[in-house]
């Protein structure tokens, strides 16, 4: 059982390019979600999922668009990259959303925009 | 909306010494609270939850967190510090009438926990 886990650990872009950053997971997990996390500002939420073929908008959606055509990827897409959206990027699942249920983190994506 | 208070961006105690984390929860209802910690370059991993049942929640590593509802608390502590828990902590919160749940957690902003020798 991997868990959660994201791809690309590490990535540097310039501002403008577009990327896409993968994470899957491996336990059926019904909620998938995207959380940024800045230095001093804690994680916070980018984007959600209740299910496959449903996203919706989290704290900061500025900037980013996600997918889930698969329940068990759950796709985070820059389409032109700022400075601003340097940060560590995690995923995480829940089993069914409910408030009860702890998050399943991955290790994180590491985004460099210059 | 709920919030979160962690105070102390950085902590520092001494090895075998008493740990105390400190949040404070803002919510019109009392939430589920949970304890996260992240070492370096990974991910976030659960200390502990609080789910309504017994105020004083035992987790892993010896750590532990007492739900109070008067102020509304819910610190983490752990009686001898080692080495080992230098990490961030996160206090996290889920209102069970916001979306129940399903619109992720509420972070604070982190703790930085330092061991010294």
């Amino acid at each position: 059982n991997a868990g959660v886990t994201q791809t690309p650990k590490f990535r540097v872009l310039k501002t403008g390019q577009s990327m896409t950053l993968l994470c899957a997971q491996d336990m059926n997990h019904e909620y998938m979600y995207w959380y940024r996390q800045d230095p001093g500002m804690g994680l916070r939420l980018i984007h959600y999922s209740v299910g496959e073929g449903t996203t919706a908008k989290g704290e900061v959606p500025d900037g980013y668009n996600v997918s889930r055509l698969k329940k068990q990827n759950f796709l985070l897409g820059l389409e032109s990259a700022a400075p601003s959206q340097t940060s560590v990027y995690f995923c995480a699942s829940n089993s069914d959303g409910t408030y009860r249920n702890e998050q399943f983190f991955g290790p994180g994506t590491r985004l460099t925009v210059l | 909306a709920q919030s979160v208070t962690q105070l102390g961006s950085h902590v520092s105690v001494s090895e075998g010494a008493l740990v105390l984390l400190r949040c404070n929860y803002s919510s019109s209802v009392p939430p589920y609270l949970f304890w996260y910690v992240q070492y370096p370059n990974q991910g976030l991993q659960l200390l502990l939850k609080y789910t309504s049942a017994a105020t004083l929640v035992k987790g892993i590593n010896g750590f532990e967190a007492e739900f109070k509802k008067s102020e509304t608390s819910f610190h983490l502590t752990k009686p001898s510090a080692h080495m080992s828990d230098a990490a961030e902590y996160f206090c996290a919160v889920s209102d069970p009438w916001s979306g129940g749940g399903a619109d992720g957690l509420t972070f604070g902003k982190g703790t930085h926990l330092i061991i010294q020798p």
